[in-house]
């Protein structure tokens, strides 16, 4: 299985800042024949299920405020929060969809 | 809009089977979409558990593979997962998601999630 390691664990903001989150691969989620990367980024809330923010490493979700930024290829990638706002207190997970079994990083707590 | 529901035991004994159902309304389960199941555990994170699509393929984490079934029911709109053999270890949220039009792993809807202790 690939495995999907988040840096920092947790991470301390404050309001308007920028906020910048790690997520490490295995190997290699970039498929070569449509030079996709598999990643996605999702968000949750204390309660509530996680929330699908980007998809194809940059791509948002629909909806998504554009605050919410990811980048990154193959191994190494960013999920960004430019200026981050109350509502954005949450858990942060990145997840592959490269291969089977999908897989999910530990999350990112974002705290103000 | 689309929305799902989890439904079933939220308790189950040692060694029995979790069941729970995934009601999907708002659309036809059978789209194009594969209809997924995943958990989430203070030890163990999110772990996919498995998928379907409407013909009824599926796909499952092998690491559950032995005592995991998916099943879907058209008629109804709803998927089902049974997990057999359970211990502590699988007590969880257990949430249903949809996979998305561009790749079925990718989960852009999500249910509210189910609560399942395993204890006697």
């Amino acid at each position: 299985d690939i495995v999907m390691t988040q840096s920092p664990d947790s991470l301390t903001v404050s309001l308007g800042e920028r906020a910048t989150i790690s997520c490490k691969s295995s190997q290699s989620v970039l498929y070569s024949s449509n030079n996709k990367n598999y990643l996605a980024w999702y968000q949750q809330k204390p309660g509530q299920p996680p929330k699908l923010l980007m998809y194809w490493a940059s791509t948002r979700e629909s909806g998504v405020p554009d605050r919410f930024s990811g980048s990154g290829s193959e191994t190494d990638f960013t999920l960004t929060i430019s200026s981050l706002q109350a509502e954005d207190v949450a858990v942060y997970y990145c997840q592959q969809y490269y291969t089977t079994p999908p897989t999910f990083g530990q999350g990112t707590k974002v705290e103000v | 809009q689309v929305h799902l529901q989890e439904s079933g035991p939220g308790l189950v004994k040692p060694s029995g089977t979790l069941s729970l159902t995934c009601a999907v309304s708002g659309d036809s389960i059978s789209t194009s979409n594969w209809w997924n199941w995943v958990r989430q555990s203070p030890g163990k994170g999110l772990e996919w558990i498995g998928g379907i699509f409407h013909t009824g393929n599926t796909d499952y984490n092998r690491s559950l593979k032995s005592r995991v079934t998916i099943s879907v029911d058209k008629s109804k709109n709803q998927f089902s997962l049974n997990l057999t053999s359970v211990t502590a270890a699988d007590t969880a949220v257990y949430y249903c998601a949809r996979g998305a039009s561009y790749h079925h792993y990718c989960l852009d809807l999500w249910g509210q999630g189910a609560l399942v202790t395993v204890s006697s």
